[in-house]
């Protein structure tokens, strides 16, 4: 089965850089899309194919995708930004969609 | 607007069938390329796909899962309706549906998600 990994946790203090990283093998080739989810609250997409932003995303939020991780980054951290981030993919027709383990961002 | 609603029981008992509806507004379940899926997040966990279906009556469903899973819908309520059987306690978390276009394989918008709580 594809697996997605992910690391529990990122924290970075208000207008600082925040990097998720996404590792699965050879993601490069695939689409990844990234889910912002904030406490009690059901998930956004904030990326999608790799580096799109849906409207009303800040352009803070950016992604990229090569080799072995994909990588949402979020410039001038705002303490509104903390949440947990997801990264996802669609992993063909036997695992069909995945989601990492998710990422909780701690703002400082 | 785009929205998706889920309803459903919130306490089910060990064994039994779960039946969860999702709603839709804004759009067609009919309408080329679309479709609804469900995932569930157990408490502190993480995101789980569980099923989907297309428009043109194309499923899927989560491979460890699916011998539990249906999916069926009723595009005149713009209805999607998910079964799962023999529910257990490990089953205990929210569901969510959430629209997906086929060919784009990422989901939105979300529906606000139903709490199912799996306990005797």
């Amino acid at each position: 089965s594809y697996l997605l990994a992910q690391p529990p946790s990122v924290s970075v203090a208000p207008g600082e850089t925040a990097s998720f990283p996404c590792g699965g093998t050879n993601i490069g080739t695939k689409s990844v899309h990234w889910y912002q989810q904030k406490a009690g609250q059901a998930p956004v997409v904030v990326i999608y194919f790799d580096s799109a932003r849906p409207s009303g995303i800040p352009e803070r939020f950016s992604g990229s995708n090569s080799g072995n991780t994909a990588t949402l980054t979020i410039s001038r951290v705002e303490a509104g930004d903390e949440a947990d981030y997801y990264c996802q993919v669609w992993a063909g027709p036997n695992d069909h969609w995945v989601f990492g383990g998710g990422t909780k961002l701690t703002v400082l | 607007q785009v929205t998706l609603k889920e309803s459903g029981p919130v306490l089910v008992k060990p064994t039994e069938t779960l039946t969860l509806t999702c709603t839709v507004s804004g759009f067609s379940l009919t309408s080329p390329r679309m479709g609804v899926s469900w995932v569930r997040q157990a408490p502190g966990k993480a995101l789980e796909w569980l099923a989907l279906l297309f428009s043109d009556d194309e499923k899927f469903y989560n491979t460890s899962l699916k011998s539990r899973l249906t999916l069926s819908k009723d595009p005149s309520r713009s209805q999607v309706v998910l079964t799962m059987t023999t529910m257990d306690p490990l089953d205990t978390g929210t569901y969510y549906c959430a629209r997906i276009l086929m060919g784009d394989n990422w989901f939105g918008p979300w529906g606000q998600g139903a709490l199912v709580t799996v306990s005797s």
